[in-house]
């Protein structure tokens, strides 16, 4: 059975940083790419960021670039996300989800997710 | 940029069709995914690829996309079909995008 396990999250001032994690279990974690998704309080889905398989190729959505580096380490069955010169509009709920195949399969499976809360 | 866009609301009777839009300027030969959301919880992935169904999803989700939308319908709507449904599209820069998002009410 496939498990995602989101952590790190937590409360962090303006300007500060914070790495989240995803712990991958049940499934070939390598060959897989794997995708950020964040969700405002009240909000709908907003896409972050996507790697693939062996890290070659990186994607970020436009609200988040420069300031946020999203990696894996395929030894570890892990997905990380690096985000810097946080703002309050970066107060989220941050899922962890594994990609399907190619773009056109989506996400099939998510974590339970991890709040970042951006507040002084 | 690539935006998709959601009737902010649908509701339907128990039993009746509940049909959720999602419109974009120009689908192109993009494929459409659909996530079910209920409060509390993590996104589900109900259709990929326009119109297959996850293992584990009910038949009455299906999927279909032609010109500029991409439509979910639920056919014999139920009381835990109540969610937020949400569409989503992978576009020509390699990104994801998702649409605005529709709460189904059941009453």
């Amino acid at each position: 059975e496939v498990h995602l396990v989101e952590s790190g999250g937590g409360l962090v001032k303006p300007g500060g940083s914070l790495r989240l994690s995803c712990a991958a279990s049940g499934f070939t974690f390598s060959t897989y790419s794997m995708n950020w998704v964040r969700q405002a309080p009240g909000k709908g889905l907003e896409w972050v960021s996507s790697i693939s398989s062996s890290s070659r190729n990186i994607y970020y959505a436009d609200s988040l670039k420069g300031r946020s580096t999203i990696s894996r380490d395929n030894a570890k069955n892990s997905l990380y996300l690096q985000m810097n010169s946080l703002r309050a509009e970066d107060t989220a709920v941050y899922y962890c989800a594994k990609q399907g195949g190619s773009g056109s399969y989506g996400f099939d499976y998510w974590g339970q997710g991890t709040l970042v809360t951006v507040s002084s | 940029s690539f935006e998709l866009t959601q009737p902010p609301s649908v509701s339907v009777s128990p039993g009746q069709t509940a049909t959720i839009t999602c419109s974009a300027d120009t689908w192109g030969d993009k494929y459409a995914c659909w996530y079910q959301q209920k409060p509390g919880q993590s996104p589900v992935q109900i259709i990929y690829q326009d119109t297959k169904r996850p293992s584990g999803i009910p038949e009455r989700f299906s999927g279909s996309n032609s010109g500029n939308t991409a439509t979910l319908t639920i056919s014999g709507t139920q009381a835990m079909d109540e969610a937020d449904y949400y569409c989503q599209a992978w576009d020509s820069r390699n990104r994801f995008v998702f649409g605005t998002g529709t709460k189904v009410t059941v009453l």
